[in-house]
């Protein structure tokens, strides 16, 4: 069975903190995703990997970072973190690259960690 | 931009039937559909990848239609427990997506005894 575990199930950080989450699968996965989840708004991107040290911005990069230094921990880090990122983060890891996917007409699904919940006071 | 699915809520009482929309702005590559509980991760159902194609899990199944950029989730018969916040994933045509996937606002399906 896959596993994508996160390092807290519940976080309260203080405003203009730095905060650091982090997500770990053990499938030797290719592409590693951090979401954040709103009710009302469901899942929104903030970044993605698809390779150690590659990164890409998802659809609300803005006040986030992330690092991939080993291929399977990925680090979602919040510089000074503020109130608006109270938020349920969750991470997910898929398996195959896109090109591989494309190359032989496939895809691959997503397996979500259980998430962590911030809140930022 | 993400896709759209309706209905945002429906409560059921065992044993019926329902169905949640996705709909797309752009051309479509796959969909995937995922169910959560409250308090849980998501949970992978099923994916269509191509163009008309249909899954079926148990009374769970879904289709594809590429032409109209959309797909539909059928829960037939339904049970408690598939009670729970339904999402639907779409990894857009062509580009360099990287498997990305852009997700509905969600669909929450209660069912009563």
């Amino acid at each position: 069975d896959v596993k994508v575990t996160q390092s807290s199930r519940y976080l309260v950080k203080r405003t203009g903190e730095k905060v650091f989450l982090e997500c770990v699968q053990d499938m030797d996965h290719e592409n590693m995703f951090w979401y954040r989840q709103d009710p009302g708004l469901g899942l929104r991107l903030i970044y993605f990997s698809y390779d150690v040290k590659m990164k890409e911005k998802g659809d609300i990069p803005e006040g986030y970072s992330v690092s991939r230094e080993k291929k399977e921990r990925f680090s979602l880090i919040l510089e000074s973190a503020s109130t608006n990122q109270t938020s349920m983060y969750l991470c997910a890891s898929s398996f195959m690259g896109w090109f591989i996917s494309r190359q032989q007409n496939s895809t691959d699904t997503q397996y979500f960690g259980p998430g962590t919940r911030l809140t930022v006071l | 931009q993400q896709p759209v699915q309706s209905p945002q809520a429906v409560i059921l009482r065992e044993g019926e039937d329902a169905v949640i929309n996705c709909s797309s702005s752009k051309a479509l590559y796959s969909v995937h559909w995922y169910r959560q509980k409250h308090g849980e991760a998501p949970v992978f159902l099923m994916i269509l990848l191509k163009g008309g194609e249909q899954k079926g899990h148990e009374k769970i199944s879904a289709s594809f239609n590429e032409k109209k950029q959309q797909s539909s989730l059928y829960l037939t018969a339904s049970q408690l427990s598939y009670s729970g916040t339904y999402f639907c994933g779409t990894e857009y045509a062509g580009g360099t997506s990287y498997g990305k996937l852009t997700f509905g606002q969600g669909t929450i399906l209660t069912v009563h005894p």
